[in-house]
This record gives structure tokens, sequence and C-alpha cells, in this order.
């Protein structure tokens, strides 16, 4: 069962490109978040939602919680961006955590 | 400098021998939690803490054991570690489990 669903699993685009990452969950929540993992590895959390939209530079994060969907996008994209970016809830039935199985992004000079 | 440290970063060890993975927040954070991360499967949650002397079991505790003695340790112990234990596993802190999360810088581990 996977209780959160991304899409797309991979992206490509090119630079300066608006992007956009969706993410589907089926469980209810307390807050969704956006994580962003670098080639390296290491895990930097990018956005915490429980309702509305978010911004945080070329970063935008919006929730619907009636219909159970997230977005995320990346405005004027650059290669730094290039990354996996991973959809996270909190169930509200108790203290878990479920995630999505990650967007790897890559945008091209 | 507010941070999750973990150690060891890299470790290769043989099924059976027993091995902790250390995890330490120097943000008073109540709620920390360790998740692991394998290829098409993304990350899933092993166990989590609410507080001290207080964890829970996540989505893939079988084979795991932590203990929270301490606000700022976590640490995950694998008492009998076996080949499909082999993964990239994060320690995360937060405020309390609904507010953002600050990640470790993981620890890549292989059993042979």
């Amino acid at each position: 069962k996977n209780e959160v669903e991304q899409s797309p699993q991979n992206l490509t685009a090119q630079e300066g490109e608006f992007i956009t990452i969706n993410c589907s969950y089926s469980v209810g929540i307390s807050a969704l978040h956006w994580l962003q993992q670098h080639p390296g590895g290491g895990i930097v959390s990018l956005f915490m939602l429980s309702s509305g939209k978010k911004k945080h530079g070329r970063l935008i994060a919006t929730i619907n919680i009636q219909e159970k969907h997230s977005s995320l996008h990346i405005t004027a994209s650059h290669p730094r961006d290039s990354a996996v970016y991973i959809c996270a809830v909190n169930s509200n039935t108790g203290n878990q955590f479920y995630f999505g199985t990650g967007t790897s992004l890559t945008v091209i000079p | 400098e507010a941070q999750v440290t973990q150690n060891p970063r890299y470790l290769i060890t043989v099924t059976g021998k027993k091995l902790t993975v250390t995890c330490s927040q120097n943000m008073n954070h109540e709620y920390m939690s360790w998740y692991r991360q394998d290829p098409g499967l993304g990350l899933r949650q092993i166990y989590y803490s609410m507080n001290v002397e207080v964890t829970d079991k996540g989505d893939v505790p079988e084979g795991y054991k932590v203990s929270r003695k301490e606000k700022r340790n976590f640490p995950l112990i694998l008492e009998s570690p076996s080949p499909n234990q082999t993964s990239l596993y994060f320690c995360a802190s937060s405020l309390t489990g609904a507010y953002g999360y600050t990640f470790g810088s993981g620890t890549r581990l292989t059993v042979v």
C-alpha cells in the first residue's frame, strides 16, 4: 500500500523552466512535508504545510486538504535545483510518517 | 549550530554481529525517529520517539531496537544484522513531530 504517491518519478527540465511536482495522499494528515535530497544523500526539509500555500525564494508549496493533494513549484529553475524531491505526511491517527518514493529532478543548463 | 549527528557515516559488518548507530541532536527536540531508504521503496519509518522513555514502532521495525534514555540521544540497535538490513539509514528530530524536521547526514550500512 502507498499512502503517498508522487508524480512524475523523473523530470528533466531546461534551466529557467517552471517546474511542478505533485503529491497525493490517502490518509488523514496533521501536516505535509516537502524534502530535498541532493546526490550526496543529505536530506533537507523545505516546507511543512497544514493548509494553504508557502513560499521560500523560488519555491512554492501548496496543499488542498479536501482533495488530499499538494504541489511543489520551482520558478526559474536552475541546475543547482537538481535533486530528489520527496513528499511526506504525518498521519493524524498516530505519529507515523509516510513518504512518497520521490521525484528525481534534473535541470539542464 | 543546530544539527542532528549520526555516526558512523559508513559501516560494513558481518551477519549476526550486533551494532549500534548513534544519533544525537542539540535542539532540545522532543521527537526523534529513524528511517531506512532503499531504491524503489523510498524512505520508511523504523521507530520513533515522542519523548524520553517513549518509543513506538513505525512501518518496518522488525530486526531493530531503539532506546530513548536521554532527550538528545536516540540510538538504533541491530542485535543480529542480516543482509536485508543493508540500507541507507537516517535519523531525524523535530520539536514535537508535527513541526519541521532536521535530518542527520545518513549512515550507509552494508551487512555481508
